[in-house]
């Protein structure tokens, strides 16, 4: 398995402002995520954060509103933009561990209240 | 349609008991099955792939149908410490993974 932190854990923030979250992995893994999950709800993929290019983004994110960074195989940060009381949720990285049957670990998350 | 569905219950159980539920999802191409338990304020887990042939994990045992598409869970000897939210997920190509919204699953007293 992969031990994975995340900084900050959580976080109130204010409508308008933007807000960075950290992902460190303990290894260096090929395939990185970001997921949101919503209250209540199960977990959407943001986007693939790419070592050395530009983010994947799934339909509905775009890279305005979360810029991903991936410097590096262990490292990897997303912004969440311009926030509104929407976007309130708790943010996961993830990778995937390649061998045999190809598994997904997940950070801890960031939880998000946006006033 | 959604790609993974899950029943989201909740399953009340009592300690001791089985339970079982199942996950459909619609892409008949998805080569890879997992499930994860979810508890409250906290990140999935994995808690086991599903094998064609069908796995064992001590008390959990994991089928996969896909003639029918769907996966399944099955709990024996519910313990208390079972209870979470149990998510389904589908993995059509590498890194290509689709979720379930969780089946939540309550052992009771």
């Amino acid at each position: 398995s992969a031990v994975i932190s995340q900084k900050p854990s959580r976080d109130i923030c204010q409508r308008g402002t933007s807000l960075t979250i950290q992902c460190q992995v303990d290894s260096q893994v090929t395939m990185m995520f970001w997921y949101r999950q919503q209250p209540g709800q199960s977990l959407t993929l943001i986007a693939t954060a790419n070592q050395g290019s530009e983010a994947t983004y799934e339909s509905g994110f775009v890279i305005d509103k979360f810029p991903i960074s991936r410097p590096n195989l262990t490292f990897s940060t997303l912004t969440v933009s311009n926030m509104s009381p929407e976007d309130s949720s708790i943010y996961l990285c993830s990778v995937v561990l390649a061998g045999g049957v190809e598994t997904q670990y997940f950070g801890p998350g960031t939880r998000l209240l946006v006033l | 349609r959604k790609e993974v569905e899950q029943d989201p219950g909740p399953f009340n159980v009592p300690e001791g008991a089985t339970v079982a539920f199942n996950c459909t999802y619609s892409n008949s191409a998805s080569q890879s099955f997992f499930w994860y338990r979810q508890d409250c304020r906290k990140e999935p887990k994995l808690l086991m792939s599903v094998y064609s042939s069908g796995n064992e994990d001590g008390r959990f045992t994991a089928q996969l149908n896909r003639a029918s598409q769907y996966i399944s869970l099955l709990i024996r000897d519910s313990k208390l410490s079972d209870s979470a939210t149990y998510l389904c997920v589908v993995a059509r190509s590498w890194g290509k993974f689709q979720f379930g919204a969780g089946t939540q699953v309550v052992v009771t007293p």
